[in-house]
């Protein structure tokens, strides 16, 4: 069966620090691969989504960037925190192809707290 | 552009009673629509996927439903328990955004004991 995996579950960074959060899917290939951002009491936001290796879209221009190293692998970064990053991260996968046919699965989320 | 629609945004009820949240979607050229449910500071879970040529899903007390032409979708619950309580997201692929999805708003529910 298939598992999504994000870590870390919590983080609390200073401004101007970097930032390297991971995703990790086991049990598929070729998956799509997505981060969302849910500010406190707001809706989810799509920042960046992935249809194979080394293949970026982004949604939202923003202090932060992704990368896709090895298929299973999504790992979302910035050099230098802002105050506005803080909010929950979602990875979610789902079925490889546009017109795929398949539902999303997301991660338990990354709760981050730039002070 | 698609748009996705949730109303209410917020509902309480008492335990027991049943109970229908409402999606709208403004493209109807979806390949489908997903049920999530969110607990305060957790993940998203989903509870069901209906694909577009598809009329509705069920899962347990869970019914949902969807009418392409018309852009919308229902997720009812029956005889709800205080452990529904949740906030619950509807989702669409497809339209003019065919490798993602669009989330509504949500609809935070709360079931009284």
């Amino acid at each position: 069966s298939q598992t999504i995996h994000q870590w870390p579950a919590t983080l609390v960074q200073p401004v101007g620090s970097p930032l390297s959060l991971e995703c990790t899917v086991e049990g598929t290939s070729n998956p799509n691969l997505y981060w969302y951002r849910q500010a406190a009491g707001r809706g989810l936001q799509l920042l960046f989504y992935s249809v194979g290796i080394g293949q970026i879209s982004s949604e939202v221009p923003q202090n932060l960037s992704a990368s896709r190293p090895q298929d299973r692998q999504f790992i979302l970064s910035s050099k230098k925190l802002l105050l506005s990053d803080s909010g929950f991260y979602l990875c979610a996968w789902s079925g490889g192809g546009s017109g795929a046919n398949y539902g999303y699965t997301f991660g338990s989320g990354t709760r981050l707290t730039v002070v | 552009k698609q748009e996705v629609t949730q109303i209410p945004a917020a509902l309480s009820v008492p335990e027991g009673e049943n109970l229908v949240l409402n999606c709208s979607f403004t493209d109807s050229a979806i390949y489908n629509l997903q049920w999530f449910r969110q607990d305060p500071g957790k993940g998203l879970t989903s509870l069901l996927l209906i694909q577009s040529s598809q009329r509705e899903q069920t899962s347990g007390r869970l019914n949902a439903s969807l009418d392409k032409s018309s852009g919308r979708s229902t997720l009812y619950i029956a005889a709800s328990q205080p452990g529904d309580s949740a906030t619950y997201l509807c989702a669409v692929k497809g339209g003019s955004s065919a490798s993602k999805i669009i989330f509504g708003s949500g609809t935070r529910l709360s079931i009284r004991p």
